[in-house]
């Protein structure tokens, strides 16, 4: 019964490569989110959509694209891989309001 | 812009000591607060917040007070566990409406038994 699941939790790969991570909500929020978490633990939002529209677009290379097939899910595919974009991503939702609700994260290793 | 400024870590403390990480903000208009805590290997988890000047959130222990005067919102318990071993973040919502949450650049916090 996760409330926010992302998957995979490890994802190691090599410059150049094309990669996503999927992420579902199952609390029935109107609102979801990633971030990016840096080595030395700073979390930076990238995108928000709220029902399927994109909100937030902050300074993130169009390399990352998000998709949102429907309100519960909120996936980043992200093209030609760098090693700057080793990180931590964590999907979270909202219902309108804050606070959010984060999944797991996904740990994300270019080589 | 908004931001959020939280005292650099890493903390380490003895067991039932008294605990303060310090977060000062600086925002436009008035902001909702919060503190999160990030445990080993999993995601943040929301702690305590406070929305109104003066406000206390507390949780499990942990308290924090929205202090307007001097824009400072620090957490604080009275005596800390090995359990309470984790990274926490301050964080500063963004009231243009688009649900904009600022982050610290998070305390790691351990505690030693």
């Amino acid at each position: 019964d996760t409330a926010v699941s992302q998957t995979p939790k490890y994802l190691v790969t090599q410059m150049g490569n094309d990669k996503s991570i999927k992420c579902e909500q199952n609390l029935g929020h109107d609102t979801m989110y990633w971030y990016k978490q840096d080595s030395k633990k700073f979390l930076k939002i990238m995108f928000s959509y709220n029902n399927k529209e994109l909100i937030i677009n902050e300074t993130v290379p169009n390399r990352f694209s998000p998709k949102s097939p429907d309100k519960a899910h909120l996936n980043l595919h992200i093209n030609s891989l760098e090693l700057g974009d080793s990180a931590v991503y964590f999907c979270a939702s909202s219902q309108s309001l804050l606070p959010l609700h984060f999944g797991n994260g996904t740990r994300l290793t270019v080589t | 812009g908004d931001s959020v400024t939280q005292m650099e870590g890493p903390v380490t403390l003895s067991e039932e000591a008294f605990l303060t990480i310090n977060c000062t903000y600086t925002a436009t208009g008035y902001p909702s607060l919060f503190w999160y805590v990030q445990y080993p290997g999993e995601g943040l988890q929301l702690l305590l917040k406070a929305t109104k000047a003066d406000d206390k959130g507390s949780n499990k222990g942990f308290e924090a007070t929205y202090r307007k005067e001097t824009t400072s919102f620090h957490l604080e318990k009275g005596s800390v566990q090995v359990s309470d071993s984790a990274v926490y973040f301050c964080a500063l919502s963004d009231q243009t409406g688009a649900n904009n949450l600022f982050f610290g650049t998070g305390t790691r916090l351990t505690v030693i038994p």
